[in-house]
């Protein structure tokens, strides 16, 4: 079983829609990571939280440590949002990464 | 602007041969990274560095090679010992290093594929 493990691996959405990416982990972290990962293949850091909330424009992640879950909701998609979104943890001098979930966004 | 510079951004490699994956970043960061992207799963960290002259093995570096000659330099070597070497190579640097908790920058990736 992956040390982090996310879903759903394949979203599509209609423009407006609300979405929800979710990410499970089985390990102890000090952080977690969510990015992005555009078709030309360059990633970014969207967030990166160890307790709570982020928002950051039309982006929230949240993080429960207890059950050792995060979510990442986009309010209103557009598909300039279509990517694949990765999680990652972070613990000790280490960073375990997810498979991704790919989004699809259509007008 | 200041970030991570990756080329070339599509390469070929014949059976036998070694080829050099080149990162560059004018962040000024200590840490560099280079993991390995496969379809379907998450990144693998090969090498990083955290000082110029010093690097570690990740969890997959058998077959590759690296050096760290310059702070703003980490390339690449993928060595005919690497016997599936068709992925998408991705280069990461962070201000400091993996033991704290710091955001990676990504370049933009390679992807090579054998011939």
């Amino acid at each position: 079983k992956n040390e982090v493990e996310q879903s759903p691996q394949n979203l599509t959405a209609q423009e407006g829609e609300f979405i929800t990416i979710n990410c499970s982990y089985s390990v102890g972290i000090s952080a977690l990571h969510w990015l992005q990962q555009h078709p030309g293949g360059g990633i970014v850091s969207l967030f990166m939280l160890s307790s709570g909330k982020k928002k950051h424009g039309r982006l929230i992640a949240t993080i429960n440590i207890q059950e050792k879950h995060s979510s990442l909701h986009i309010t209103a998609s557009h598909p300039r949002d279509s990517a694949v979104y990765i999680c990652a943890v972070s613990r000790n001098n280490d960073m375990r990464f997810g498979a991704g979930t790919r989004l699809t966004v259509k007008p | 602007d200041g970030g991570i510079t990756q080329s070339p951004k599509y390469l070929f490699r014949k059976e036998g041969q070694n080829v050099t994956l080149s990162c560059e970043q004018n962040l000024n960061h200590d840490a560099m990274y280079w993991y390995r992207q496969d379809p379907g799963q998450g990144l693998r960290l090969i090498y990083y560095s955290q000082i110029v002259n010093d690097f570690q093995k990740g969890d997959i570096a058998e077959g590759y090679s690296v050096s760290r000659e310059k702070k703003e330099s980490f390339p690449l070597t993928v060595t005919s010992a690497q016997k599936n070497p068709t992925a998408f190579y991705l280069c990461a640097s962070s201000l400091r290093g993996p033991s704290t908790n710091e955001k990676l920058f990504f370049g933009s990736g390679t992807q090579l594929s054998v011939l």
